[in-house]
């Protein structure tokens, strides 16, 4: 199985709002609402920052959204801060009780 | 405080073999599911395998099915993953990371995860 498709960098200013696209197929993404995105700061361990497609764990801010049309989940950060500079990876349960993870989205705050 | 603790990674040569552990606490162990997730350095995340919470069922990535076998021990609160033929490719960071709860499909969604192994895979 191939990993999620996830643009490989995106940037956006201080304040601004960015979108992380994370495509799959009917046999992931487009199969179950369990879509999951991970922040990733180097050199630390992934945090969840959110599940099952669009559910935020507590503590984590609500300039995080996710949602998911067909074969493509998105995540959104909006009011863009310094700390959101980072790594992002969306995963998915595919029909094969596995999980696939998107390849990463480094997201530069200019 | 949920933590997991990740044990027994270090240099083995290729064909060797490791077992790594991940001990838990801060929740009830048995009604999680657990999986680990490795990361070859510079590299993405790459999902390795998930037991259920009662341990009777596993699942396994492709690239590691017929070589690894995950299991746990919930007397100890500790998972396990057992690395056997190891391949160069093998070399990774390991993860575990507390999956759904009991009734829920699993693997689908990793909070917290450990602070992770490294697994040198070298001759």
């Amino acid at each position: 199985q191939s990993a999620l498709t996830q643009p490989a960098s995106v940037s956006g200013s201080l304040g601004q709002s960015i979108t992380i696209s994370c495509t799959g197929t009917s046999n992931d993404v487009g199969a179950y609402n369990y879509v999951s995105w991970y922040q990733q700061h180097p050199g630390k361990a992934p945090k969840l920052m959110i599940y099952d497609v669009s559910n935020r764990p507590s503590g984590v801010s609500n300039r995080f959204s996710g949602s998911k049309s067909g074969n493509t989940a998105s995540l959104t950060i909006s009011g863009l801060q310094a700390e959101d500079e980072a790594d992002y990876y969306c995963s998915s349960h595919t029909r094969s009780t596995t999980l696939l993870f998107g390849g990463g989205t480094e997201l530069t705050v200019l | 405080e949920v933590q997991l603790l990740e044990s027994g990674g270090g240099l083995v040569q290729p064909g060797g073999s490791l077992r790594l552990s991940c001990a838990a606490s801060g929740f009830t162990f048995s009604n999680y599911g657990m999986s680990w997730v490795r990361q070859a350095p510079g590299k993405g995340l790459e999902w390795v395998s998930v037991i259920s919470g009662t341990g009777g069922s596993a699942y396994y990535a492709d690239s590691v099915k017929g070589r690894f076998t995950i299991s746990r021990d919930n007397s100890k609160n500790t998972v396990y993953l057992q690395m056997n033929s190891l391949r160069a490719e093998d070399t990774a960071v390991y993860y575990c990371a507390k999956d759904g709860p009991v009734g829920v499909i699993v693997p689908t969604r990793f909070d917290p995860w450990g602070q992770g192994t490294l697994v040198i895979v070298s001759s």
